[in-house]
């Protein structure tokens, strides 16, 4: 069954590093997300890219993130100057949206930033 | 502002027996509502999707309904299992265009032997 892949599955870094989260999103999805949840706390929406641009984000996806589909089969996420805060679970997800609307997601990388 | 609550936070039950699940929502113009499954430092494994002109979807030992106008949603599961032990999350597509969907902080489930 296609899933979709992210890597890596833990990232340790200092704070103030630039980091970046990479996903392959299933093969014949147009649609892709970004979600992270702090530990304890709910799942939280960061972005959504369509068409080579980002469709939606929320306010917590400010100017230290940034997302990109490099190629045809991977997106990603970029932090340029990471905080403690950003410590959490990032998932990315993919979605044909126009067939069923389901939104299929990754194992999630787990970011700590010391 | 859309928010999305679940309660029970915790419920744990002897193996066999049915259950529900509930999910509330405070805006009642949504999109669909989907239900997913969280093991310990895994991802979100999609269980069951309900469009908003839907009452009810089934899966196997899983049935999920939906009441838009009240802003609830339950999941029923069937002869619990202990491989049903999980983190249970409800989550809402906002009418409008929005893509985000926006999650309930979920109901971790043990299913006791």
């Amino acid at each position: 069954e296609p899933e979709v892949t992210q890597t890596p599955s833990h990232q340790v870094t200092q704070m103030g590093q630039e980091v970046i989260l990479r996903c392959v999103p299933i093969s014949n999805h147009l649609y892709f997300y970004w979600y992270r949840q702090i530990l304890g706390q709910k799942v939280e929406f960061l972005v959504s890219f369509y068409n080579n641009e980002i469709s939606e984000k929320s306010e917590i996806f400010d100017d230290q993130f940034s997302v990109e589909r490099p190629d045809g089969s991977n997106f990603t996420l970029k932090i340029r100057s990471t905080k403690l805060e950003d410590s959490a679970m990032y998932f990315c997800a993919s979605s044909d949206r126009l067939a069923t609307n389901i939104q299929y997601f990754g194992a999630g990388t787990r970011l700590s930033v010391l | 502002k859309q928010e999305v609550t679940q309660i029970p936070a915790a419920l744990s039950v002897p193996e066999g027996e049915n259950l529900v699940l509930n999910c509330s929502f405070t805006d009642s113009a949504i999109y669909n509502l989907q239900w997913f499954r969280q093991d310990p430092g895994k991802g979100l494994t999609s269980l069951l999707l309900i469009q908003s002109s839907q009452r009810e979807q089934t899966s196997g030992r899983l049935n999920a309904s939906l009441d838009k106008s009240s802003g609830r949603s339950t999941l029923y599961i069937a002869a619990s299992q202990p491989g049903d032990s999980a983190t249970y999350l409800c989550a809402v597509r906002p009418q409008g265009g929005s893509e985000k969907l926006v999650f309930g902080k979920g109901t971790k489930l043990t299913v006791n032997p």
